[in-house]
């Protein structure tokens, strides 16, 4: 097993820009899915991606997209940047058909906007 | 809307001592719960997975019982150690049609020697 692996692990932009988070999932796992943890707080749910289609979202405007790709790599893109959005973000792969096993996560990006 | 719930969110004891940690959950119509460990600013490290169909799961030192119908599960820890200082959080999954975890806001355990 390789684990979910994230990059970069830290991460300053200013307001306004935009910026692209990556993943790369523990190698057999199919879906991947994107939280954004705040100070103090528990993960949120962003998004979800299998078989590279999104198939669940959570209250996140769209400036927040994502991409998965064959090899079950991701990307988190977030747009106009705000302060707000400084934040923990973790990456979580897991393997579903029709049972389920838990998810792997990463050791997460930490991004600060200025 | 499923919400997940805590407690405490602190905790502080000396080393050697059995504690108990609390999650509890508003939907029981849950497929499985996850506890996880997350040391400061660092990802999340699975401890332990319980299927909705299993009442507990055991690793090491470490013992995580799940009451769908109450909608609780509690995270037994014995004999600690000062390495356990961590925040511990639990997230339930809904399984086909929400693939979202959700998740407590953690209790931070700090070990004293």
């Amino acid at each position: 097993e390789t684990g979910v692996t994230q990059s970069p692990t830290h991460l300053i932009k200013t307001r306004g820009q935009q910026v692209t988070l990556r993943c790369s999932s523990q190698s057999g796992h199919n879906t991947v899915s994107w939280y954004q943890q705040a100070l103090g707080q528990g993960p949120q749910f962003i998004f979800q991606y299998y078989r590279e289609e999104e198939n669940g979202r959570g209250n996140f405007p769209h400036r927040f997209s994502g991409l998965q790709f064959p090899n079950y790599s991701s990307e988190l893109n977030v747009n106009a940047l705000e302060l707000d959005d400084s934040a923990l973000y973790l990456c979580a792969s897991s393997f579903w058909n029709r049972v389920n096993y838990g998810y792997t996560f990463g050791s997460g990006t930490r991004l600060t906007v200025v | 809307k499923q919400e997940v719930t805590q407690i405490p969110a602190a905790l502080s004891v000396p080393e050697g001592e059995n504690l108990v940690l609390n999650c509890s959950f508003t939907d029981s119509a849950i497929y499985n719960l996850q506890w996880f460990r997350q040391d400061p600013g660092k990802g999340l490290t699975s401890l332990l997975l319980i299927q909705s169909s299993q009442r507990e799961q055991t690793s090491g030192r470490l013992n995580a019982s799940l009451d769908k119908s109450s909608g609780r599960s509690t995270l037994y820890i014995a004999a600690s150690q000062p390495g356990d200082s961590a925040t511990y959080l639990c997230a339930v999954f809904l399984g086909a049609g929400s693939y979202q975890l959700t998740f407590g806001k953690g209790t931070k355990l700090s070990v004293i020697p």
